[in-house]
């Protein structure tokens, strides 16, 4: 069945370092790929998604790069901050717009001051 | 900001009773979502609905659950008789209509967090 892989489960990065959160898919259907942090008692929140037909897309420190061959996609955090450290979500949805989100296991950032 | 409300944020119930989550999705959309997340486990589907009928479902989502959109406003997610392997947080989400970039993402709720004794 559809399957999102995420690695790894924690990092710890010094403040001012990058973090990279690395995920890989099962279903070659799927077409969007969002990616989600989760602050302590709060839902998932969007903060970056890119489309099968994008390599690469960077929204201020925030980017993602997306392997459609490979089924492979990252998150890269630059210049990490204290108020990156959250549990980290990719995820995958399929053809129609309309589909489920199939979310990865959770990478727990935290940043080191 | 328009946002996904969802009450009650905590529910503890008896196993084996019924127990109704509320959500109330951004006013102008029209796709709606349950989610579920066991402690320490990943966000699973649980089921999607639009035009007043269930478009998708897990395999979780079984006869014990279902969904109403009773009015123009609330969506709710019925558990009739729970069990102690209900016991997670249910996040509702809900998604526009429209076309492009800006109809993908889904908002998600803050959560109910489901206790069942």
């Amino acid at each position: 069945g559809e399957n999102v892989e995420q690695h790894p489960s924690t990092l710890s990065v010094q403040e001012g370092d990058s973090a990279v959160i690395k995920c890989t898919y099962s279903d070659s259907a799927s077409n969007y790929f969002p990616w989600y942090k989760q602050e302590l008692g709060k839902g998932p929140q969007l903060i970056i998604d890119i489309r099968s037909n994008v390599g690469e897309k960077k929204d201020q420190r925030i980017a993602v790069t997306l392997n459609k061959t490979a089924k492979h996609f990252s998150l890269h955090i630059t210049e990490t901050q204290p108020e990156d450290s959250a549990v980290y979500f990719c995820a995958a949805r399929g053809y129609s717009s309309a589909s489920k989100i199939i979310f990865g296991s959770g990478t727990r950032l935290s940043i080191r001051p | 900001e328009p946002e996904v409300t969802q009450t009650p944020s905590h529910q503890v119930t008896q196993m084996g009773q019924e127990v109704i989550l509320r959500c109330v999705p951004i006013s102008n959309h029209l796709y709606f979502y349950w989610y579920r997340q066991i402690l320490g486990q990943k966000v699973e589907f649980l089921v999607s609905f639009y035009n007043n009928e269930i478009s998708e479902k897990s395999e979780i989502f079984d006869d014990q659950f279902s969904v109403e959109r009773p009015d123009g406003s609330n969506f709710t997610l019925k558990i009739r008789s729970t069990k102690l392997e209900d016991s997670a947080m249910y996040f509702c989400a809900s998604r526009s209509i429209t076309s492009g970039s800006l109809g993908n993402e889904q908002f998600f709720g803050p959560g109910t967090r489901l206790t069942v004794l």
